[in-house]
């Protein structure tokens, strides 16, 4: 059973605007972790944000907050002040609390931005 | 120097022959994974390593096997490579604290003809 669910494909978004991507996830476990990784066209993965299952704030990093609603199971990345270096390919991803599962990430299908001018 | 280092960057091969992607790194982790990314599906977990003696099957291990030669190398092999398995591999590596994220090379582009 998909365990991350990304709903949006893909969406355009204007330079200067806030965008929000969407993110749901599905445990059974209380202490879980969720992360958001960037993929530009050059191919590379690189980490964004953190939120911990327990983390009483919602997680900010620059222009990067995520929106976690814990009863809901959704960890929204929200970027603020989009820029055209922000188009790109953002995956979230949950890594489960259980000891067999510890250390795995299971990642969401992704989502493709395009900031236009 | 890239902290994780996957190599060859680029391949290109044809069905049935036997294929070793490496991975290097240098951030002292012992928590070592191997992905392969399709289009429409994100990354899945191919095999993972805790640590030297440590090896476990992933989602999609079948087709596939590795070797960790030392705490810093992870090898990922397709003995007999099909077209199927093309796809973007990717290396990672992480800490055993549960915040730390995974830090991943810059992926290995595989074409098997």
């Amino acid at each position: 059973a998909q365990k991350i669910t990304q709903t949006q494909p893909g969406m355009f978004v204007q330079e200067k605007e806030a965008v929000t991507l969407d993110c749901t996830y599905d445990t059974s476990d209380q202490s879980y972790g969720l992360f958001w990784y960037k993929q530009p066209s050059s191919g590379e993965m690189i980490f964004l944000i953190y939120q911990g299952s327990y983390d009483e704030q919602n997680a900010t990093e620059g222009r990067y907050s995520l929106n976690f609603q814990k009863a809901r199971k959704s960890a929204n990345l929200v970027i603020s002040a989009s820029q055209l270096g922000d188009s790109a390919m953002y995956f979230c991803a949950m890594r489960e609390g259980r000891t067999d599962s510890w250390g795995k990430l299971q990642f969401g299908a992704g989502t493709q931005v395009v900031v236009t001018p | 120097d890239a902290d994780v280092t996957q190599t060859p960057r680029n391949r290109i091969t044809k069905t049935g022959k036997r294929i070793m992607l490496e991975c290097s790194q240098t951030k002292g982790h012992d928590r070592m994974y191997w992905y392969r990314q399709d289009p429409g599906l994100g990354l899945r977990l191919i095999y993972y390593s805790f640590d030297v003696k440590d090896i476990n099957k992933g989602e999609i291990s079948d087709g596939y096997s590795v070797s960790r030669q030392a705490q810093a190398k992870f090898s990922l092999s397709l003995e007999s490579a099909i077209p199927n398995q093309t796809a973007l591999y990717f290396c990672a590596t992480s800490d055993f604290e549960g915040n730390q994220p995974q830090h991943f090379g810059d992926g290995t582009r595989l074409s098997i003809l």
